[in-house]
């Protein structure tokens, strides 16, 4: 069984440019959800796909946007990046025959300068 | 609001302890909810996951408890060893989607 992988580890933009993030879901999980984590706070939750569609969504602006395939992976993207984007970016995936138990990816660490 | 709050912010022991964490939660209607680890720098590994039916789930040193009438979680860590190390994070959901995390737990075990 595959578990949930991110890519890139980490990466360094600056601000004002677009970055986009992947995450592939593991095996038999059809739902997505991405967390942001500043340094020193718990994971904020960002949105969630379930069937490619947007099944939820938290308090983050519209430049923040996703994706769902057809295979469960997904992607964040995130334009005009700002200073305060920096941080880490997780991954989680779930399916209703598991109970919904999330299980995350080793996230993705953004620095915007 | 909903708000997971974890007390303390911060613990350093011995080897060999018993240890409490402490998670409370401002609605208790929750679906379920999950004690997770996470190293520095690293993801989250998933320790237990209550459902809101349930009072405890056991794992091997673990146990956590849940008595959501009052609001509250324990994750009992026996015998710590410095390999348990590690920030615990608690977090809860009201339904299918999102999970809310407290700011969690920095656990430091020294031989």
């Amino acid at each position: 069984e595959t578990g949930v992988t991110q890519s890139p580890t980490h990466l360094i933009k600056t601000r004002g440019q677009q970055v986009t993030l992947r995450c592939s879901s593991q095996s038999g999980h059809n739902t997505v959800s991405w967390y942001q984590q500043a340094l020193g706070q718990g994971p904020q939750f960002i949105f969630q796909y379930y069937r490619e569609e947007e099944n939820g969504r938290g308090n983050f602006p519209p430049r923040f946007s996703g994706l769902q395939f057809p295979n469960y992976s997904s992607e964040l993207n995130v334009n005009a990046l700002e200073l305060d984007d920096s941080a880490l970016y997780l991954c989680a995936s779930s399916s209703p025959l598991a109970e919904y138990e999330q299980y995350f990816g080793p996230g993705t660490r953004l620095t915007v300068t | 609001k909903q708000e997971v709050t974890q007390i303390p912010a911060a613990l350093s022991v011995p080897e060999g302890e018993n240890l409490v964490l402490n998670c409370s939660f401002t609605d208790s209607a929750i679906y379920n909810l999950q004690w997770f680890r996470q190293d520095p720098g690293k993801g989250l590994t998933s320790l237990l996951l209550i459902q809101s039916s349930q009072r405890e789930q056991t794992s091997g040193r673990l146990n956590a408890s849940l008595d959501k009438s009052s609001g509250r979680s324990t994750l009992y860590i026996a015998a710590s060893q410095p390999g348990d190390s590690a920030t615990y994070l608690c977090a809860v959901s009201y339904n299918t989607d999102k999970l809310i995390f407290g700011t969690g737990t920095r656990l430091q075990v020294f031989p």
